[in-house]
């Protein structure tokens, strides 16, 4: 398909065990961020990536948190030693630049993630 | 802290009515704005979009407007249709930053026949 796509669509997994979930960008864009929306909230900014920068990583909650971007397109968010309050919809978006004039980042459905 | 907010959880509105919402911020760096629509278990939609050097942009139904000194931007859909219940989210960046946005906390809108 032509939108952002993330895998999987569903995660339920225990406390304290690893989770990667994964996005795939629209085609051509170079900017990709990661989000997420917990029960009633907003949406939070985790990190963004722009090309080959430096990626900015200051909305991860913790150490726990690190996300990858390999080759400008694909990127996995791992998040290491689950706890329960990590249970939230993680949210991928992309666009085609993201520094001077706006462009409106395109989200894909995101990974609804469930720690037990 | 909240830098972009959205004061009214719910809006509730009959078919055909204009539908109003609000979103206030604090940080007067901000100088893009944005709308998104969220339907349940889907990813945010494009709606909007407005720079500060506009006080208003509009396509088809939909019309942003911007108050940059009382730091207040609104959305109007009119007429509003039932496809048009869902969560209305403002989000807001610096566009000389590395564009990441700060999100309200949304608007459930229901439009009734």
């Amino acid at each position: 398909g032509a939108g952002v796509s993330q895998s999987p669509s569903n995660k339920v997994t225990e406390k304290g065990k690893d989770v990667e979930l994964r996005c795939d960008p629209i085609s051509g864009h170079t900017a990709l961020y990661w989000y997420r929306q917990s029960l009633g909230q907003g949406l939070e900014f985790l990190i963004y990536f722009q090309g080959n920068s430096a990626p900015d990583k200051s909305g991860l909650p913790s150490d726990r948190f690190s996300a990858e971007r390999t080759g400008g397109s694909v990127s996995t968010l791992t998040i290491q030693r689950t706890q329960q309050e990590d249970s939230a919809v993680y949210l991928c978006a992309s666009s085609l630049r993201s520094r001077g004039l706006g462009q409106p980042q395109h989200f894909g459905d995101g990974t609804r993630l469930s720690i037990l | 802290d909240q830098q972009v907010k959205q004061n009214s959880p719910s809006l509730s509105v009959q078919e055909g009515r204009i539908s109003i919402l609000n979103c206030d911020y604090t940080n007067s760096m901000f100088d893009y704005f944005l709308w998104y629509k969220k339907y349940p278990a889907e990813g945010p939609t494009f709606l909007i979009s407005i720079s500060s050097i506009k006080d208003k942009n509009e396509d088809g139904r939909f019309t942003v407007f911007l108050n940059k000194s009382a730091k207040h931007l609104s959305l109007h859909i009119v007429p509003s249709q039932p496809g048009d219940s869902a969560v209305y989210f403002c989000a807001a960046s610096v566009s000389d930053s590395w564009g990441k946005l700060q999100f309200g906390a949304g608007t459930q809108v229901v439009v009734t026949p």
